[in-house]
């Protein structure tokens, strides 16, 4: 069955960089492209971007576009995603999703606090 | 972007009553080469991640309860959940996925009256 499997909680100070893991299995790393999201708390969703696992290209959300990298690893079945510049807005749930056409699939979510 | 709007943004339901949720998208979802809408529903628990209830609009998924309904089409879509159960109060979201650049409604809080 698929599965992802997040890293863990991070606390990160204003102005740093974080860098979240998931790991995928239980189906073929490089057929689904990797899409990332964020959960402010006790708000809605946002579209961070995505990874096509196969080449690595990527696209992201406009507003994230220079502080957001999206990199995979496929000896390990992992995709990786870096946010720099941290602020405390960048305080939220991150989460990884994959399927066919649509996420089916999502990791178990990263708690990223940013605070001083 | 595709905007999405749901309403309303919370309701509340007497169990076994009917609730109605709606997510109106800013332009149509519908691939004309297929005649598929490209609209997810989630319901999603607090401490979890989203779970997909409803794919392509109105699919249910593997093990999603039949009082679970979707409907629609093009840019307006509507979750149906026909008896309101005390396990089904959750924040429920409509997504699009007709773009690669997903987005999500803003999400409608379900809770018992």
């Amino acid at each position: 069955q698929v599965q992802l499997v997040q890293s863990g909680a991070e606390v990160k100070k204003p102005g740093a960089s974080v860098k979240v893991s998931c790991k995928a299995s239980g189906y073929t790393f490089t057929s689904y492209y990797m899409h990332w999201m964020r959960q402010a708390p006790g708000q809605g969703l946002e579209w961070m971007g995505l990874i096509n696992p196969s080449g690595g290209s990527t696209n992201f959300a406009q507003k994230l576009q220079g502080r957001v990298t999206m990199t995979r690893d496929t000896s390990t079945s992992t995709v990786y995603m870096e946010l720099s510049s941290l602020t405390s807005e960048d305080t939220a749930v991150y989460y990884c999703a994959t399927g066919r056409d649509y996420g089916g699939y999502w990791g178990q979510g990263t708690l990223v606090t940013v605070s001083s | 972007d595709i905007v999405m709007t749901q309403s309303p943004d919370s309701l509340a339901v007497s169990l076994g009553e009917r609730a109605t949720i709606n997510c109106k998208s800013s332009q149509s979802v519908l691939y004309n080469y297929n005649n598929r809408n490209y609209l997810l529903w989630y319901q999603q628990k607090p401490g979890q991640p989203p779970k997909v209830l409803i794919s392509w609009a109105s699919t249910r998924e593997s093990g999603v309860p039949d009082r679970f309904t979707g409907s629609g089409s093009g840019t307006d879509f509507t979750l149906t959940i026909s008896s309101l159960q005390a396990e089904d109060v959750a924040v429920y979201y409509c997504q699009q996925y007709y773009s690669t650049s997903w987005t999500f409604g803003q999400g409608t809080k379900v809770e018992i009256k």
